[in-house]
């Protein structure tokens, strides 16, 4: 099926430094979400977009819809230990989510 | 509240058998999902319900996937003659607003064809 290309695919950063993470895509979406899953659970909702060009944070999270609705990015700044996951960005159109293939975040003390 | 729950946690099968998993939605949400997740990879759309419209299959990978969903509540996914091929983890979500695409996940249920 359809992925959305999502980078770098993996990350190793020192506790308290800020991460980015981006999604794009060939096709326009009029929602884009961010999701971060864990060992042995479901992802969870982090943020949702809705506008193109919106900035919206959650505490030490900020995401962007880009211009374009073909991309998006996600910062963490300040990070700690239990960031430690994997980061799916979705996009939405008509009813369902398209994921992207995932950035894996370690993050050490 | 309750989130989405999934039944059962883990699945190991034969290969040939057949597998059924349950997921139940969070109260009132009108629409529920299944998707599919390899090792190591990103989610697959299975199936989508939506209040009492012919559900969307178009994400079913062969005949042997099916999936119904009772009252508009509870879902089930059946897998016919597993495959080596079908073990992974399916998760199931669901949605208030599924035009908004906020979509809730549940632990999943991972599944081993041996």
């Amino acid at each position: 099926g359809q992925q959305l290309n999502q980078s770098p695919q993996s990350m190793f950063i020192q506790e308290g430094e800020d991460v980015s993470m981006n999604c794009t895509s060939s096709s326009i979406f009029n929602t884009w979400l961010w999701y971060k899953q864990e060992p042995g659970e479901g992802p969870v909702l982090l943020i949702a977009l809705y506008k193109a060009g919106e900035l919206t944070s959650n505490g030490r999270l900020t995401a962007q819809f880009g211009i374009t609705r073909k991309d998006s990015f996600l910062n963490i700044s300040a990070s700690i230990p239990s960031d430690v996951g994997i980061y799916f960005c979705a996009g939405h159109n008509t009813d369902k989510l398209i994921f992207g293939t995932g950035t894996r975040l370690q993050v050490f003390p | 509240g309750a989130g989405v729950s999934q039944s059962p946690s883990n699945k190991v099968t034969e290969k040939g058998k057949d597998v059924e998993l349950r997921c139940d939605p969070i109260s009132g949400h009108t629409a529920l999902y299944w998707y599919r997740q390899s090792l190591g990879q990103g989610l697959e759309f299975l199936i989508y319900f939506q209040g009492n419209s012919a559900p969307d299959k178009s994400g079913l990978p062969s005949d042997r996937f099916s999936a119904e969903r009772t009252g508009g509540s509870v879902s089930t996914l059946t897998i016919q003659r597993t495959q080596q091929e079908d073990s992974a983890v399916y998760l199931c979500a669901s949605s208030l607003f599924p035009s908004l695409g906020e979509q809730y996940f549940g632990p999943g249920t991972r599944l081993t064809v041996t």
